[in-house]
């Protein structure tokens, strides 16, 4: 069964705190992708990466940044969490079908 | 650029009733197109696609959609709703060079008994 796995399903961390949201594929795709969705705004594209130690620049990637070491993992940073970035969190990756992870909530007080 | 347009926020069917939820997209060449399904507090699940050939397609769970060019659409629909077909859907289309996709703003479905 293709699996995409975020490390944590709910998050509360303080502001100015460096927040890491971990995700994991096991169909060896190339493209992975982190979004950000909130009510009213849809999905909307952070990061995403083609290949290891490759990252493009979605919509939305002030205050973020991206690591791909290894293949299977793509991990979101948060430099220095505000508030506003308290949200739903998406990891995806895809072949030829983008799957998705259950997502993360990530609550910044 | 692509787009996805989803013109309903809220949809409220009966249960055993018919449902149509719309997608109007923008792209200049044959597009690949999506439909995902979302439950509260849970991430996407894929229910159908579109690639080429039939432009009728199935999904899971009893879902299908119609891929028009014409108008430039690719309604979802299913002839009889379930109370548990109750979330969320969005609607997708592949971007040129296939590097992400474009969402719609998705559509809530809400099943009243």
């Amino acid at each position: 069964d293709v699996k995409v796995t975020q490390s944590s399903r709910y998050l509360v961390k303080r502001t100015g705190e460096k927040v890491f949201l971990e995700c994991v594929q096991d169909m060896d795709h190339e493209n992975m992708f982190w979004y950000r969705q909130d009510p009213g705004l849809g999905l909307r594209l952070i990061y995403f990466s083609y290949d290891v130690k490759m990252k493009e620049k979605g919509d939305i990637p002030e205050g973020y940044s991206v690591s791909r070491e290894k293949k299977e993992r793509f991990s979101l940073i948060l430099e220095s969490a505000s508030t506003n970035q308290t949200s739903m969190y998406l990891c995806a990756s895809r072949g030829s079908i983008q799957y998705f992870g259950a997502g993360t909530r990530l609550s910044v007080l | 650029a692509q787009s996805v347009t989803q013109p309903d926020i809220h949809i409220t069917v009966s249960e055993g009733a018919s449902l149509e939820l719309r997608c109007n997209y923008s792209y200049g060449a044959t597009p690949y197109l999506f439909w995902y399904v979302q439950s509260p507090g849970q991430g996407l699940q894929l229910l159908l696609k579109y690639f080429s050939g039939d432009t009728l397609v199935q999904g899971i769970k009893g879902f299908e959609a119609e891929f028009k060019r014409s108008q430039s659409s690719f309604n979802l629909r299913k002839p009889s709703v379930h109370w548990s077909d109750a979330a969320e859907y969005f609607c997708a289309v592949l971007n040129s060079g296939y590097s992400t996709l474009t969402f719609g703003k998705g559509t809530m479905l809400l099943v009243s008994p």
